[in-house]
């Protein structure tokens, strides 16, 4: 099955201490995304990539970090500088940004904790 | 810059109700609509979406028209569901190449 995995469902960090968050496409899509969302609220963009070894901040971006190393895996670290990461992390990728018109797929979804 | 205002939730309604989910939007150019649900605990799904003016999205019994000269894309549904309870997002998607999203209304169904 072609799809987006995240992974793992929950996490928990604990104070001072970095964390990775797992985004995996199967759809061989150039653009991925990061999305934080916060209890009833709407998204909001952390990172996107448009192509393997480049990625560009979001909104949000600061205490988070990223990488793009290939073209289906697009990682993000929720580091210590980030001082309220309690959230649902959300990714996403698009066959390609020609156009800006593409339809962004979403992947299950990640539920970060603080202890 | 682009903006997206929803109605305001939650909303509450009977089986068989009649659904209105109220958008509207802001944004330069001209911008692709989307309307996305998501489940409890799930991410999103993408439901329906519009590229061009007058377009009509339509998925498991779900409208919306994309009116430019009210830049709105209101969601529709003539009778609802059990199943149709979650929160629903739109969103639209100009040339900054990034979804803008508005703040999502929450939807139960009551049998």
């Amino acid at each position: 099955d072609g799809g987006i995995t995240q992974s793992p469902k929950y996490l928990f960090r604990k104070e001072g201490q970095n964390v990775t968050l797992s985004c995996e496409q199967n759809l061989n899509h150039d653009a991925m995304y990061w999305y934080r969302q916060d209890p009833g609220q709407g998204l909001r963009l952390i990172y996107y990539s448009q192509i393997v070894n480049d990625f560009q901040k979001g909104d949000i971006a600061e205490g988070y970090s990223v990488s793009r190393e290939k073209k289906e895996s697009f990682p993000l670290t929720v580091t210590s500088a980030q001082k309220n990461p309690t959230a649902f992390y959300l990714c996403a990728s698009s066959p390609g940004v020609a156009g800006g018109r593409e339809t962004q797929y979403f992947g299950p979804g990640t539920r970060l904790l603080v202890l | 810059g682009d903006s997206v205002t929803q109605m305001e939730g939650p909303v509450t309604l009977s089986e068989e109700a009649f659904l209105t989910i109220n958008c509207t939007y802001t944004a330069t150019g001209y911008p692709s609509l989307f309307w996305y649900v998501q489940y409890p605990g799930e991410g999103l799904q993408l439901l329906l979406k519009a590229t061009k003016a007058d377009d009509k999205g339509s998925n498991k019994g779900f409208e919306a028209t994309y009116r430019k000269e009210t830049t709105s894309f209101h969601l529709e549904k003539g009778s609802v569901q059990v199943s149709d309870s979650a929160v629903y997002f739109c969103a639209l998607r100009s040339s900054a190449r990034q979804l803008t999203f508005g703040s999502g209304t929450q939807l139960t169904v009551l049998p």
